[in-house]
């Protein structure tokens, strides 16, 4: 297993276009959440999946924003209409079921021109 | 709401000496967990060290040492026999223990530059 994959690692779009990120978990980790970074802060928490249950939104993740997580693999991240507020780092990381430690994948950095 | 508070935005070390980041937090919980995670340049970010509130003995991690404070809700970091690979961008996060506590709040983090 090689860890936690985004996909794509940067995506360039023009506002109002819609974006789609993928993260595929390690293959025993049943926790999935994901994260946004912007330059100059701390990862914030955006949502969790246990399994394919989206069990905490962040008040971050606006209406333009969707995650879903079928099957409780791989997990996508869509935002709608992008504006330029939205760039930022997209990180992915996994945890096992008994123990709270996320391993992260590498993120995938959105620039909305 | 729990916050995080890293107060040295950059912080530089001779290499093979020691330093120490420091961290504070805010809660009103009495059980939660405390990590350290480094971010190197361009990588992705990996743990360092935790640390659960209810156990008074620091964590230690090879060279990674923590001084947990619990009643100052301090959180720093010793690093020992600095290497040039220990630069990074570290973070303090925070996470409340117990049923649907999943989030980590992270501090917006310290870079530690190691000079040769």
């Amino acid at each position: 297993d090689t860890g936690v994959s985004q996909d794509p690692r940067h995506k360039i779009t023009k506002r109002g276009q819609n974006v789609t990120f993928r993260c595929d978990p390690i293959s025993e980790h049943n926790r999935l959440y994901w994260y946004r970074q912007t330059l100059g802060q701390g990862p914030e928490f955006l949502t969790y999946f246990q399994n394919e249950a989206q069990l905490e939104k962040s008040r971050l993740l606006s209406d333009r924003f969707s995650a879903e997580r079928p099957k409780g693999s791989f997990s996508t991240l869509e935002i709608q209409r992008t504006e330029q507020g939205d760039s930022a780092m997209y990180l992915c990381a996994s945890s096992p079921p008994t123990l709270n430690v996320l391993t992260f994948g590498a993120g995938s950095r959105l620039t909305v021109l | 709401a729990q916050t995080v508070t890293q107060s040295q935005p950059e912080m530089s070390v001779q290499e093979a000496e020691t330093v120490t980041l420091s961290c504070t937090y805010d809660t009103s919980e009495s059980d939660y967990y405390l990590f350290w995670y480094k971010q190197p340049p361009s990588r992705q970010m990996i743990l360092v060290i935790r640390q659960e509130a209810y156990k008074q003995q620091n964590a230690t991690e090879n060279r990674f040492s923590v001084n947990f404070q619990k009643a100052a809700k301090s959180f720093s970091l010793k690093i020992s026999d600095s290497q040039l690979g220990d630069a990074a961008m570290y973070f303090c996060a925070y996470q409340a223990s117990g049923a649907g506590s999943y989030q980590l709040t992270f501090g917006k983090g310290t870079k530690l530059s190691v000079i040769p």
